[in-house]
Formats: structure tokens, C-alpha cells, sequence
């Protein structure tokens, strides 16, 4: 049973352009909604993250948008650049943090 | 920031034999690590959360006499894989919590496991 869905699947976006990605996600007990950026070989590394509380955080080039009543999040990646080819993970959290569910993945490839 | 390391990086055995995978907390005590597995281009699947001083809690489906977490410190808990095969095979990380009740977790940067 897949908890949290990702979209797209990969991503292939030019340098300077908007990378939207998209995380649903089902179980209501939820709280705290961060993206992880995972590249090849290594492990994953907090990129941003939101809570329920608030609609959109942003740090830098990146913002989480949330839409509480719609159970989904968005991570935003304004002006891409190469360096941000990655595999992006969802991964919200509940029961006091000690659960993570970690979506689908999605693959982003930013080309010159 | 926090750092995590695992060690080795990479280890390739053959079937049937044990591999101990360590995962260190470098500049902080962790009273809570997880342990993950992820195949190729697949997510990471949570095995087992690791309380330093008790026994590891595991998710449904991973065996806990075939994987087994030693968390014996604030700072390192090992992953054992024994009598290990083939479909072993796998991407294992590790990751901390700074603090209880904190909800960033700090990952390692991964063991590549491959059981020929």
C-alpha cells in the first residue's frame, strides 16, 4: 500500500526554468513535510521542509508549497540550474518524527 | 551541521557469509537511528528504527534474525546482515535524529552491499 505518490516520475528541465514537483499523500496523521535531494551514490540530504501550520515556506531558489485540505505538497525550484540533478524524495512524518514515508522519487535532470 | 558516516562504503562478499555495516554519529549523540534499504532507482524503505539501549523495532516484512541492529551507543549502531545472498544485494543508509523529538533526520551517506 503506497502511502505517498510522487509526480513526475523524472524531469527533464533547462537551466533557468521552474522544476515543480508534486507529493500526495493519504494518511491525515501527518505533521511535518520535508524533501530530501539524493544523488547518485550518496544519501539523502534535507533540502527543505514545512508544517501544517503554514501554506508556503521558502528558502533561496526553493519553495514547499502545502495544500493542507488537498493532502498534497509541491517542491518549487526556481532558475534550475545543472547542479540540482538529483533524485528528489518526499518524505512527511508523523508519530513525534519517528516515522518517515518516503514517496516515489522523482528524477530531475536539469540541462544546460 | 550534523554528520553521519557509515562504513565500509562499499563491500562485496560472497553468499552466505555475514557483513556488519557500522553507522557513526560524528558530531552528536543520537539516541534514535534508522536503518534503510534502497534498490536501484527504487525509494528508500525504512527496516528497522534503532533506540540506543533496547532492542531494534522493526518494520513488517524485514527479519530480524537476518538483519540485526546493535545499537550499543550514543554515537554508533551496526547493521548486520548474515548469511547473506544474493537478492541481498542492496543500497543501505543510515540516519539520526539530533535529538529526541527532533524531526530532521541526518543521513549517512550509504553502504553499497553486493552479495555474489
Amino acid at each position: 500500500q503506497q502511502q505517498v505518490k510522487q509526480s513526475p516520475q523524472s524531469l527533464i528541465v533547462q537551466k533557468g526554468g521552474i522544476s515543480i514537483i508534486n507529493c500526495a499523500y493519504e494518511n491525515t496523521a501527518f505533521d511535518y513535510f520535508p524533501w530530501y535531494q539524493q544523488f547518485p551514490g550518496k544519501g539523502p540530504a534535507l533540502l527543505i521542509a514545512i508544517r501544517p501550520d503554514v501554506s508556503e515556506k521558502k528558502e533561496g531558489r526553493f519553495t514547499i508549497s502545502f495544500n493542507k485540505s488537498a493532502k498534497q505538497f509541491s517542491l518549487h525550484i526556481m532558475d534550475s540550474q545543472p547542479g540540482d540533478s538529483a533524485t528528489y524524495f518526499c518524505a512527511p512524518t508523523s508519530g513525534g518524527y519517528q516515522k518517515v514515508t518516503f514517496g516515489t522519487g522523482t528524477k530531475l535532470q536539469v540541462i544546460p | 551541521g550534523a554528520v553521519v558516516s557509515q562504513h565500509p562504503s562499499r563491500v562485496i562478499c560472497k553468499s552466505g557469509t555475514s557483513v556488519k555495516i557500522e553507522c557513526r554519529s560524528l558530531d552528536f549523540q543520537a539516541t534514535t537511528m534508522f536503518w534503510y534499504r534502497q534498490f536501484p532507482k527504487q525509494s528508500l524503505m525504512l527496516m528497522a528504527t534503532s533506540n540506543e539501549g533496547s532492542k531494534a523495532t522493526y518494520e513488517q516484512g524485514v527479519e530480524k534474525d537476518k538483519f540485526l541492529i546493535n545499537h550499543a551507543s550514543l554515537t554508533l549502531s551496526t547493521l548486520t546482515v548474515t548469511s547473506a545472498h544474493p537478492e541481498d544485494s542492496s543500497f543501505y543508509i543510515c540516519s539520526a535524529l539530533l535529538s529526541a523529538g527532533q524531526e530532521t533526520q541526518y543521513f549517512g551517506p550509504g553502504t553499497r552491499l553486493l552479495v555474489l
